[in-house]
């Protein structure tokens, strides 16, 4: 998981709250990522940032929310309008603002429950 | 949707034998890669595979990529216990644009018995 820091690794949320998961990098990328991964599926992308301060919808954006004010940090914000929030989320990072055109590197994961 | 469909869903094995999985995927691509996940962890990156390459290796893994059948395979050699994870390619679309997404497949899940 080395370089990417993922908190909380579990969490547990009531419906209709707002929750922030945290990602932090200290491998100097500039591209950060955030993916949805629900049992036995692969990964989907909720938002991705090629850049500070610049950030894009994934495949899945709706009801997610989320800020690129430094290069080591892309928090992700799950809103009450995401219908089905319990999953899987992964954030990963990679070298270049292209960024497939390298590996990306993930985190450790934080599994979001909704109660 | 455009993501890959990974073949076999499941694949156990003995320690020692070697597993094979298949990728297949939809449109041209500028790269292939593949990731392992242990249960509950983060992914981990593999290898990469350009478009114009067509085999590569990384000690026991070995990774072919056929642009024609739209197709790519993993094979470890030599199991062992802990190759037991689950394994995924994610492909770079040309249709990706400047992000240069990765699109990933939904994984095969390898259990290496000792």
């Amino acid at each position: 998981d080395g370089g990417i820091t993922q908190s909380p690794k579990y969490l547990f949320r009531k419906e209709g709250q707002n929750v922030t998961l945290s990602c932090e990098q200290n491998l100097n990328h500039d591209a950060m990522y955030w993916y949805r991964q629900d049992p036995g599926q692969g990964l989907r992308l909720i938002y991705y940032s090629q850049i500070v301060n610049d950030f894009q919808k994934g495949d899945i954006a709706e009801g997610y929310s989320v800020s690129r004010e430094k290069k080591e940090s892309f928090p992700l914000t799950v809103t009450s309008a995401q219908k089905n929030p319990t999953a899987f989320y992964l954030c990963a990072s990679s070298p270049t603002p292209s960024g497939g055109y390298n590996e990306q590197f993930f985190g450790p994961g934080t599994r979001l429950t909704v109660l | 949707s455009q993501q890959g469909e990974e073949d076999p869903q499941a694949l156990s094995i003995q320690e020692g034998e070697n597993a094979t999985m298949n990728c297949s995927y939809k449109t041209s691509i500028n790269n292939l890669q593949w990731y392992r996940q242990n249960s509950g962890r983060g992914l981990v990156h593999l290898i990469l595979i350009r478009s114009n390459e067509r085999e590569k290796h990384s000690g026991r893994l070995r990774v072919t990529l056929d642009t024609s059948k739209k197709s790519s395979s993993l094979l470890i050699t030599a199991s062992r216990a802990a190759d037991t994870a689950s394994y995924f390619c994610a492909t770079v679309y040309l249709s990706s644009g400047s992000a240069r997404q990765l699109t990933f497949g939904s994984g095969t899940q390898l259990t290496v018995l000792p």
